[in-house]
C-alpha cells in the first residue's frame, strides 16, 4: 500500500503540450505539496493545500496550476511545457505542520520537456 | 534570510569506513527545525530526523548520528562503517518555526560507498 503515489513516474512530452500528474494520499493527512527538483538535484517548494485550500505558491510561472478535488488529491497541470520544466515533481502530504510532522513523499514524475 | 550549505557535493569512501556530511544553516529565528532525509538511486525521498532548535542533544540510530551545535550552526551527520546501500543523495533541510508549512533544503551531498 503506497503512501503517497504519484502517476506517471515518467513523461516525456514535447514543447508547447499541456500535462498533468497526479498524486493520491492514503494517510489521511490535510496538508500536500508539490516540490520541484532541477537537475542539480535542488528542491524547492511550489504549492501546498491544506484541506483543499491553497495555503503556499511560491514564484511559479502561471503556467502550472495545482488543483485540489479533496484532501487526498493534489494534481498538477502544466500548460505550454517549456524545456526549463524538465525537472523531478514530488509530491508530498503531513499530517499537520511538516516541522512538527515531516513530510511523506511519493516517489516522483520524471519529467523531460523535449 | 535562512540558508542550508552542504559544501560537499561528493564524496566517495570504501564500505566500512566513517564518514561525515556537514550541514551548516543560517537564520534569524531562535525557533527552527533541521532534518535530514536520504534519496537512494531509486528516487524517492527518505525521512531520516527531525531536531528542534531547543534539543541540542546528539541522537545515535544505529549506524547513523547527528550532532547538532548551534554555536557553529551546524547539524551534521555520521555513518559509521558505512554500507553500499548507504549510496545516495543526503538533504539537509530547515524550517523556521510552526506554520510556514515549508523546508529550505540544501544542495544534497552524494554518498558513494564503494565495496
Amino acid at each position: 500500500d503506497t503512501a503517497v503515489s504519484q502517476t506517471p513516474k515518467y513523461l516525456v512530452t514535447q514543447m508547447g503540450n499541456d500535462k498533468s500528474i497526479k498524486c493520491e494520499q492514503n494517510l489521511g493527512h490535510d496538508t500536500m505539496y508539490w516540490y520541484k527538483q532541477d537537475s542539480k538535484k535542488f528542491l524547492k517548494i511550489m504549492f501546498s493545500y491544506n484541506n483543499k485550500e491553497l495555503i503556499i505558491n511560491e514564484t511559479v510561472p502561471n503556467r502550472f496550476s495545482p488543483k485540489s478535488p479533496d484532501k487526498a488529491h493534489l494534481n498538477l497541470h502544466i500548460n505550454s511545457l517549456e524545456l526549463g520544466d524538465s525537472a523531478v515533481y514530488f509530491c508530498a502530504s503531513s499530517q499537520g505542520p511538516p516541522e512538527r510532522y515531516g513530510y511523506t513523499f511519493g516517489s516522483g514524475t520524471r519529467l523531460t520537456v523535449v | 534570510a535562512q540558508k542550508v550549505t552542504q559544501a560537499q557535493t561528493e564524496i566517495s569512501v570504501v564500505e566500512k569506513e566513517d564518514v561525515t556530511l556537514d550541514c551548516v544553516y543560517e537564520t534569524r529565528d531562535t525557533t527552527y527545525y533541521l532534518f535530514w532525509y536520504k534519496q537512494p538511486p531509486s528516487g524517492e525521498l527518505v525521512f531520516l530526523i527531525r531536531r528542534n532548535s531547543f534539543d541540542e542533544q546528539n541522537e545515535i540510530s544505529g549506524r547513523y548520528s547527528w550532532n547538532f551545535q548551534k554555536s557553529t550552526s551546524s547539524f551534521n551527520f555520521t555513518i559509521t562503517a558505512s554500507q553500499v546501500v548507504d549510496s545516495a543523495v543526503y538533504f539537509c533541510a530547515l524550517s523556521e518555526a510552526l506554520g510556514t508549512y515549508k523546508y529550505i533544503f540544501g544542495t544534497g551531498t552524494r554518498l558513494k560507498v564503494l565495496a
